[in-house]
């Protein structure tokens, strides 16, 4: 079965330092990843997917398949980046399979 | 609609009681899955609609757990003889697409469920 690692639980960062949130996964196939973000009192929201290789809100993430990992990046974090990131990895497109599966979440602080 | 509805917000239940937590999806979509997220864990996998049929219930955690969406459209999550680890927040969310990979998930507000 696949897993997906987020091995902080928080982080915490100054307002214009560079930002890495980790994930790492373990799945046999060629999955697809993602990043959704949960602001407070908002609902989970996606934030990008590996598919699209876009930047959002300054965002980007590499599919790395050697190492199994989709790190979150950000150049130069902003105060409204303070939210909690979740790395979500569903199993081969096309396989059938519809199930999101989650890591545990990384609370990510900035500092003003 | 404004996006994916959930009623209600919250919910105490005394265990041993049945509960039946509602989720209203974007009008047309397709797709609906019912998630549970435990404090401090990831949401995890519960079931899957397509329209009416339920192609997927494999993250059903027992048979007191039943989910249903008649008419393709609300859905309906029910626990019955509620249990201490049923306690936990209840996402809904849907999608346009019947292919899962090609679109985006809408997440619902969830319901906060406290089963004392």
């Amino acid at each position: 079965a696949q897993r997906v690692t987020q091995p902080e639980k928080l982080l915490s960062v100054f307002k214009g330092a560079p930002v890495e949130l980790k994930c790492n996964y373990s799945y046999s196939g060629s999955p697809e990843l993602f990043w959704y973000v949960q602001y407070s009192r908002q609902r989970l929201q996606l934030l990008l997917r590996h598919i699209s290789r876009e930047s959002i809100k300054g965002f980007t993430a590499d599919l790395n398949k050697g190492e199994t990992s989709f790190h979150l990046k950000k150049p130069f974090a902003q105060e409204e980046d303070s939210a909690m990131y979740y790395c979500a990895l569903i199993p081969q497109p096309g396989a059938g399979s519809y199930q999101l599966t989650f890591g545990k979440g990384t609370k990510l602080s900035v500092i003003p | 609609g404004a996006g994916v509805s959930q009623s209600p917000r919250y919910k105490v239940a005394k265990r041993g009681q049945d509960v039946a937590l509602r989720c209203d999806p974007i009008s047309g979509h397709v797709s609906l899955f019912w998630y549970q997220q435990a404090l401090g864990q990831g949401p995890e996998f519960l079931t899957y609609f397509q329209n009416e049929a339920q192609l997927d219930k494999s993250g059903l955690p027992s048979d007191r757990f039943f989910a249903e969406r008649p008419e393709g459209s609300v859905s309906t999550l029910k626990i019955q003889r509620t249990q201490q680890e049923d306690s936990a927040v209840y996402l809904c969310a849907s999608s346009l697409a019947r292919d899962r990979s090609n679109e985006k998930l809408f997440f619902g507000s969830g319901t906060q469920l406290s089963v004392l």
